[in-house]
């Protein structure tokens, strides 16, 4: 199957902080997504990329579609305490299957 | 709205039983996945469908059946349970592929196979 890396695979920051990571892929994507999961939930989408270049904000949150189409990016501005979770890429070349990373685990310390 | 439920919660199954995992969406949503996440892993697909009466294989859909004989349900079926199905397994919908038109995740069925 596609492989997804995601760096750094755990982050403990200070509140106020912002928080970079990022995603890259073995393959060439026309999606790119970014989730947040909160412990014992299902993860709940972001921010959604669909082209080369994109740069997408919701709120705090701004997420990048990488040039080479194989990689992508998420910031985080002034962290709060309730942006503790874990973080997950997804990319997609049909829209039927998304195959997802293994997660950036984000600690905010008040 | 009650968006996607996810039947049980929790279960326990021995190696070799079997089970339904049930997934229900009241959104009229066409489009329905299962995902499995292992422990420090991303989400991995195991069956999908575009719509009522239509199936198709992910990326791990060894050991695992589906059905969708209405847009509402799509069960998940575990015939012969083996360890290497212990796992979170969620389900999704979306109205179609494209995510910008709202891919919910369900809560999520812990399995626990001894």
């Amino acid at each position: 199957g596609q492989q997804l890396n995601q760096s750094p695979q755990s982050m403990f920051i200070q509140e106020g902080e912002d928080v970079s990571m990022n995603c890259t892929s073995s393959s060439i994507f026309n999606t790119w997504l970014w989730y947040k999961q909160d412990p014992g939930e299902g993860p709940v989408l972001l921010i959604a990329l669909y082209k080369a270049g994109e740069l997408t904000s919701n709120g705090r949150l701004t997420a990048q579609f990488g040039i080479t189409r194989k990689d992508s990016f998420l910031n985080i501005s002034a962290s709060i305490p309730s942006d503790v979770g874990i973080y997950f890429c997804a990319g997609s070349n049909t829209g039927n299957q998304f195959y997802f990373g293994t997660g950036t685990s984000l600690t905010v310390i008040p | 709205n009650a968006g996607v439920t996810q039947t049980p919660k929790f279960r326990i199954l021995k190696i070799g039983q079997s089970m339904t995992l049930q997934c229900a969406q009241d959104m009229n949503h066409n489009y329905m996945y299962w995902y499995r996440q292992d422990p420090g892993m991303g989400l991995k697909l195991i069956y999908y469908s575009v719509g009522a009466g239509i199936t198709d294989k992910g990326e791990v859909p060894n050991g695992y059946n589906v059905s969708r004989s209405t847009t509402e349900d799509f069960p998940l079926r575990l015939e012969l349970a083996a360890p290497s199905q212990t796992s979170v397994y969620f389900c999704a919908s979306s109205y179609s592929g494209q995510p910008l038109h709202g891919y919910t995740f369900g809560s999520g069925t812990r399995l626990t196979v001894v």
